[in-house]
């Protein structure tokens, strides 16, 4: 399985935009990456995927290295309830399994 | 809500005993994935069911078995149960087991083994 690094934890203030990075210099052309986070006391919930272009939904964006060795998670408006457990997993077709790392904690502040 | 069902939301045991627990996947999900989420050992994938057929194993040990049923429900089963069976069981589904899908968890089955 590639493997992702991520910082443990960082920090941010509500309404702040809040930019989480991952580091995956082992990926494969096949290999997606995924967002998951996990909020306290909940399973872990989706948030955002992709393979080469930058992605948007209505929880985040995800930016993609142009070499795809590296991707930042961006939440635009950091709330308090955005403060949770997010995990980069990189995830091939026909490989469904999420092989989880110990994930970025992140802590918002009023 | 994920759509995502478990059942029973917690379970207290004892060591040696043996427990099932349950899990119903979004409507029109055929894949379904048990996780196992410890203090020492974070989330790892034990295995996964598409269809009713076993697709994917991890770190499953051998006490424990799983099965999914004509109406896609699952079943996991614990038995000889240990204090370090102690965890969050997680179950997760997604549309096909295939591709790089979105998977969907429930809210968890919380184990404790006394």
């Amino acid at each position: 399985d590639a493997k992702t690094t991520q910082p443990n934890s960082m920090e941010s203030n509500e309404e702040e935009p809040v930019h989480l990075p991952c580091n995956h210099s082992t990926i494969s052309g096949t290999d997606y990456i995924h967002w998951y986070r996990q909020l306290p006391s909940q399973g872990p919930e989706y948030v955002i995927h992709g393979l080469t272009s930058n992605v948007n939904n209505r929880m985040a964006s995800l930016a993609i290295a142009e070499d795809r060795k590296s991707s930042t998670l961006i939440l635009h408006r950091a709330t308090l309830r955005d403060a949770a457990v997010y995990y980069c997993i990189l995830l091939n077709t026909g490989f469904q399994k999420l092989v989880f790392g110990t994930g970025t904690r992140l802590l918002v502040s009023p | 809500d994920s759509g995502v069902t478990q059942t029973p939301k917690h379970l207290i045991t004892a060591t040696g005993q043996r427990v099932t627990l349950r899990c119903s996947p979004r409507s029109g999900d055929l894949s379904v994935y048990w996780y196992q989420q410890s203090l020492d050992q974070g989330l790892q994938f034990l295995i996964q069911y598409y269809n009713g057929e076993e697709r994917a194993k991890g770190n499953i040990l051998e006490r424990f078995s799983a099965q999914q049923f004509p109406d896609l429900h699952s079943e996991l089963n614990l038995s000889s149960l240990e204090l370090g069976d102690s965890a969050l069981y997680f179950c997760a589904s997604s549309v096909d087991g295939f591709r790089a899908d979105t998977q969907y968890f429930g809210p968890g089955t919380r184990l404790t083994v006394l």
